[in-house]
C-alpha cells in the first residue's frame, strides 16, 4: 500500500517553543489531514487541507498541503504542556477507495513545562 | 455529541481464544473501520465496510474478519488469537464522500498471553 514518512520520530521542547513536523508521500493524495491523539484517548482530526498549495490555520496550529500533492507540514506555535500527544498525518486519495486514509507513523511530543 | 463507543478498554485474553472486539456508533455514518496500533508503526487498516454486510480488507487483515449486521454496529474477531495480536485496536467511522475525517473511539487494549 501507499507509504507516509512522517518526521521526526519524537519531539522534546520546552513550554513556549514553536514545533514543526511533516509527512512525505511517494504517491500523490487529493486531502491531507492531521489528527492528534492524546494519551488514552482515540486520534481526533486537528485540520483538514483539500486543495494543493492550501495555508490553513486553526488557532496555534497551522499546516500545509505542498504544492506537489505529496508533502504537508503542521506548524504548532508557542507550545503548552496539553500540546502534548502523538500527532498523525494522513493522506486521502478520492475515488474508488474514497474512504479509506493512509497514516504517517506518528510524532509523539512531550512539552516540558 | 457524536460518539464512536468500544465495548471493552482493556482485556487479556489466551493464546487460541476467540476474541471479539465491539464497535457501536451514534452517528448514522456508513463508514467504519478498524485500526490497529502498534509504537513505531502508527495506524494500520485492518478491515472496513461501506455498508451493512459489506467489508474490505485493509492494509493487514490476516488473523482477523469483521461482521457489519448492522449500521451502527462494527465488530471485530479474532478467531484464534495470538501473542502477535497484542496491540491497540481502534475503532473509527465517517461518512462517505466526505472531509475525510473519521471519528475514532477510544481504543480497545488487547493483551494476549
Amino acid at each position: 500500500g501507499q507509504q507516509l514518512n512522517q518526521s521526526p520520530q519524537s519531539m522534546f521542547i520546552q513550554e513556549g517553543e514553536d514545533v514543526s513536523m511533516n509527512c512525505t508521500s511517494s504517491s500523490i493524495f487529493n486531502t491531507w489531514l492531521w489528527y492528534k491523539q492524546d494519551p488514552g484517548e482515540g486520534p481526533v482530526l486537528l485540520i483538514a487541507l483539500y486543495k494543493a498549495g492550501e495555508l490553513t490555520s486553526n488557532g496555534r496550529l497551522t499546516a500545509q498541503f505542498g504544492i506537489t500533492r505529496k508533502d504537508s507540514f503542521l506548524n504548532i506555535s508557542a507550545s503548552i504542556p496539553s500540546d502534548v500527544g502523538i500527532y498523525f498525518c494522513a493522506g486521502q486519495l478520492r475515488g474508488g477507495s474514497n474512504y479509506k486514509l493512509t497514516f504517517g507513523k506518528g510524532t509523539l511530543l512531550t512539552v516540558n513545562p | 455529541d457524536v460518539k464512536v463507543t468500544q465495548s471493552s478498554r482493556y482485556l487479556v485474553k489466551r493464546t487460541g481464544e476467540k476474541v471479539f472486539l465491539e464497535c457501536v456508533q451514534d452517528m448514522d455514518h456508513e463508514n467504519m473501520f478498524w485500526y490497529r496500533q502498534d509504537p513505531g508503526l502508527g495506524l494500520r487498516l485492518i478491515y472496513f465496510s461501506y455498508d451493512v454486510k459489506m467489508k474490505e480488507k485493509g492494509d493487514i487483515p490476516e488473523g482477523y474478519s469483521v461482521s457489519r449486521e448492522k449500521k451502527e454496529r462494527f465488530s471485530l474477531i479474532l478467531e484464534s488469537a495470538s501473542t502477535n495480536q497484542t496491540s491497540m485496536y481502534l475503532c473509527a467511522s465517517s461518512i462517505p464522500w466526505g472531509t475525510g475525517e473519521l471519528f475514532f473511539g477510544e481504543g480497545s487494549r488487547l493483551t494476549v498471553l
